[in-house]
């Protein structure tokens, strides 16, 4: 079955700045990968999500890049802001697996 | 468009007691899951209904875990006897394509087992 990793489990950034988040995942058969944000006390809502024929996905401040050669894809977020600080979420598969998530801080 | 609902928020139970959570998804949905979400985990997947039949229950610890969808709309989860380790958020989500697709979540149901 699927199995996903996900990196760092934290992430500390000052507002403006961008901030990176890897995922791995096993299955090669795997063809979508959703990201979730995941306020406190809420449950994950979908930021942006891609599929395996496409490279990269932008939407405003914030992109999807996904390298199904390495089996690895990453979100990607700019100029931070303090609303941004959530816990973030990988998935892949049909099962939609999840990592075990990345927990953004931004600072004013 | 109301979300998907919920209900209750949060429940205390010592071992060995049941305990029952609902979950009502966004009208028109066709797939339905519920997720459990131990702290500082990722939600995994419990079980996985299209109208009301079972796509997937493979993760579900059926000996005391049980899972229904009345009518294709509303869904059940219940737990008899719960454990310690089932201390966790019971996460409903609902959508409307199977396996691929944006995945709709309520806001959870917050267990605690004594």
């Amino acid at each position: 079955g699927e199995n996903v990793e996900q990196h760092p489990s934290t992430l500390s950034v000052q507002e403006g700045d961008s901030a990176v988040i890897k995922c791995t995942y096993s299955d090669s058969a795997s063809n979508y990968f959703p990201w979730y944000k995941q306020e406190l006390g809420k449950g994950p809502q979908l930021i942006i999500d891609i599929r395996s024929n496409v490279g990269e996905k932008k939407d405003q401040r914030i992109a999807v890049t996904l390298n199904k050669t390495a089996k690895h894809f990453s979100l990607h977020i700019t100029e931070t802001q303090p609303e941004d600080s959530a816990v973030y979420f990988c998935a892949a598969g049909d099962k939609l697996i999840f990592g075990t998530g990345t927990r953004l801080q931004v600072f004013p | 468009e109301a979300g998907v609902a919920q209900s209750p928020r949060y429940k205390i139970i010592e071992k060995r007691q049941s305990v029952a959570f609902w979950c009502n998804p966004i009208s028109g949905h066709a797939t339905l899951y519920w997720y459990q979400q131990i702290l500082g985990q990722g939600p995994k997947l419990l079980i996985q209904f299209q109208n009301n039949g079972v796509v997937d229950d493979s993760q579900l610890p059926k000996d005391r875990f049980s899972a229904e969808r009345l009518k294709g709309v509303d869904s059940t989860l219940k737990i008899q006897p719960a454990k310690l380790e089932d201390s966790a958020v019971y996460l409903c989500a609902s959508g409307t394509l199977q396996n691929t697709g944006e995945l709709f979540f309520g806001e959870g149901s917050r267990l605690t087992v004594l």
